[in-house]
């Protein structure tokens, strides 16, 4: 099966400027996930959808961030206005349940902020 | 809420040493539990995963880890670690009802020739 694809693989922007990820989940899968991962840190859950609705979006700072998973299949994530400390790699995961098994991560989207 | 604590930030061990990583979660239902490796630059990579039967499981290169209940524990171990073993170790407890899936603050493992 086709893995979880993101694009861009790369981005660089400048502070105050506008970025937007997408990530197309595995087919089936009902839930994705977007994660941030912050050089030396672990991956932390921006928003959680279950189809197109959100189950946890608790740390999604949304006077910057917003994602929509229109349709419930795939994703977009945006920035805007970008900071400096947006700086990160971008994750995507989908689950089709977690007791099969079936958690895969994309390749991620590195972003930098200059 | 669920939450994961690797307790080690950093660990040095020599070539052929075996070594423990350590990782400790909390969750109110039930759970399943991943580590991932991170090699510089690249993405994660799934060493195991505990979903349900034997509390033993084996990943790859050459890992295991075991689920402790009673302890709510999954401490990933090596007999003996090479030095293309240095990276940093997530782990991750993921929970059944609403799918959630946390991540741990990483271990960076360092294997000293």
């Amino acid at each position: 099966e086709a893995g979880v694809a993101q694009s861009p693989r790369y981005k660089i922007i400048e502070k105050r400027q506008s970025v937007a990820f997408w990530c197309n989940p595995i087919s089936g899968h009902a839930t994705l996930y977007w994660y941030q991962q912050i050089l030396g840190q672990g991956p932390k859950l921006l928003i959680q959808f279950q189809n197109n609705g959100v189950v946890d979006d608790s740390q999604l700072p949304k006077d910057r961030f917003s994602a929509e998973r229109l349709k419930g299949v795939d994703s977009t994530l945006k920035i805007q206005p970008a900071k400096l400390e947006d700086s990160a790699v971008y994750l995507c995961a989908s689950s089709l349940d977690l007791a099969s098994g079936g958690y895969t991560f994309g390749s991620g989207t590195r972003l930098t902020v200059v | 809420a669920q939450s994961v604590t690797q307790l080690d930030s950093q660990v040095p061990v020599f070539e052929e040493a075996p070594v423990e990583l350590r990782c400790n979660y909390s969750s109110s239902v039930s759970v399943y539990l991943f580590w991932y490796v991170q090699y510089p630059n690249q993405g994660l990579q799934l060493l195991l995963k505990y979903l349900s039967g034997s509390t033993l499981v084996k990943g790859i290169n050459g890992f295991e880890a075991e689920f402790n209940k009673s302890q709510t524990s999954f401490h990933l171990r090596k007999p003996s670690v090479h030095i293309s073993d240095t990276a940093e170790y997530f782990c991750a407890v993921g929970s059944g009802g609403y799918q959630k899936v946390t991540f741990g603050t990483g271990t960076k493992l360092q294997v000293i020739p």
